[in-house]
């Protein structure tokens, strides 16, 4: 069973500090990996893609990928109360295959 | 801007209904799939379908039946509800093998 981890939290960080969220993934055919942000009640919304090893920045957030390690994290600078959410690690199956596997995702609280 | 549908945000059906879930989206996206999600066991993938009146298993496709008669609309059938399939159901639609894109789900409750 193709697997991907995360810590179910919460991770409780202070406003303007950095939120570090961490993901692992079984899977070592998998290329494609995917940072969703789900407020409670709501449904998961895309907020970050990666491909290649190395970072990936769009604006507060940094996707990093490490495909020897097996790893990707999604770095949150300058963290905001708004940003208090479960995010979800999402990782394509390796192989021609459209499915995503998500991991159970991380709760952050962004303390005021 | 991705828009997907869902026909209701919340329904509440008795053990033994059929039950029908619509899910519609507007940017001729390929694939489109169904997933449920409850708590601690994070999203699962029920069906999905690459291309009009194509459909695939996923996970936990028991108790569960699919329909793509329009490239637009993917509807999921619970044949016989029972109440073990009150959950969130989440639709997402994909242009291509990569991201997803979500609906605002609807919350069943079968008593």
């Amino acid at each position: 069973q193709k697997e991907v981890e995360q810590n179910s939290g919460p991770l409780s960080v202070p406003e303007g500090a950095i939120a570090s969220l961490n993901c692992t993934y079984s899977d070592r055919g998998s290329q494609s990996f995917f940072w969703y942000r789900q407020y409670s009640g709501k449904s998961p919304e895309l907020i970050m893609s990666i491909y290649s090893n190395g970072d990936k920045e769009d604006g507060r957030f940094t996707a990093q990928l490490n495909k020897a390690s097996q790893y990707v994290s999604l770095l949150i600078r300058d963290s905001q109360p708004s940003d208090s959410a479960t995010y979800l690690c999402a990782v394509k199956a390796g192989g021609a295959t459209n499915k995503l596997i998500f991991g159970t995702g991380t709760l952050l609280a962004v303390q005021p | 801007d991705v828009k997907v549908t869902q026909s209701s945000r919340y329904l509440v059906k008795r053990t033994g209904e059929k039950v029908f879930l619509e899910c519609v989206q507007d940017m001729d996206h390929e694939n489109m799939f169904w997933y449920r999600q409850d708590p601690g066991l994070g999203l699962r993938l029920i069906y999905f379908s690459y291309d009009v009146k194509m459909k695939e298993k996923g996970d936990i496709p028991e108790g569960y039946s699919v329909s793509r008669e329009k490239k637009e609309r993917f509807s999921l059938i619970l044949e016989s509800a029972s109440t073990n399939q009150t959950s969130m159901y989440l639709c997402a639609s994909s242009p291509n093998r990569y991201e997803q894109y979500f609906g605002p789900g609807t919350r069943l409750t079968v008593t």
